[in-house]
């Protein structure tokens, strides 16, 4: 079955550094989200894109986030001035163009942040 | 808006017993509805999803789900648990919109005993 990928598996930064979450989609995929799980709790969206646009985001999705789709196959997050509320597990999901597909999932990256 | 609920934030059921994990949706649209696995350190596996089709549905590894809109539920069950079906169960809600995000549950630990 088709992957999605993400690197690096385990992020560690320092407080207020920004850091860039990397993903590459399945290739003929053309919806791309970000959603973050902080340990112990649920699964959160936080930003959906289409057509190299976001399409809806949610309140965690503040000024010190962005997404990216720099080339024809990565998907970043980017978090410009990290705090320790940020600390997460954060995954990447793509589908396709169908309204009843499901999302397919990347195993994570862990943002620690100290 | 829609949401998720699911009752149990922790179910321990005996190996060979039956495994019941509920999940109640609220959607202001006909809703498509998913489970996800995550195993430990792993990412998101879809076990099944509805779409309007059989209200019955059926997944990987034995588990299967039933759709009933008079109730607003959509329960994962499978008739004999094994040890390997220790995890984290979420159930997710979908519209039908274009640019549609997924909303998660806040997830059931299912644990199997010996």
């Amino acid at each position: 079955e088709p992957e999605v990928t993400q690197t690096p598996s385990h992020q560690v930064t320092q407080m207020g550094q920004e850091v860039i979450l990397r993903c590459v989609p399945i290739s003929n995929h053309l919806y791309f989200y970000w959603y973050r799980q902080i340990l112990g709790q649920k699964v959160e969206f936080l930003v959906s894109f289409y057509n190299n646009e976001i399409s809806e985001k949610s309140e965690i999705f503040d000024d010190q986030f962005s997404v990216e789709r720099p080339d024809g196959s990565n998907f970043t997050l980017k978090i410009r001035s990290t705090k320790l509320e940020d600390s997460a597990m954060y995954f990447c999901a793509s589908r396709g163009t169908g309204v009843s597909e499901k999302l397919f999932f990347g195993s994570g990256t862990q943002l620690s942040v100290l | 808006a829609q949401s998720v609920t699911q009752l149990g934030s922790h179910v321990s059921v005996s190996e060979g017993a039956l495994v019941l994990l509920r999940c109640n949706y609220s959607s202001s649209v006909p809703p498509y509805l998913f489970w996800y696995v995550q195993y430990p350190n792993q990412g998101l596996q879809l076990l099944l999803k509805y779409t309007s089709a059989a209200t019955l549905v059926k997944g990987i590894n034995g588990f299967e789900a039933e759709f009933k809109k008079s109730e607003t539920s959509f329960h994962l069950t499978k008739p004999s648990a094994h040890m390997s079906d220790a995890a984290e169960y979420f159930c997710a809600v979908s519209d039908q919109g274009h640019g549609q995000n997924f909303v998660f549950g806040p997830g059931t630990r299912l644990s199997v005993l010996p």
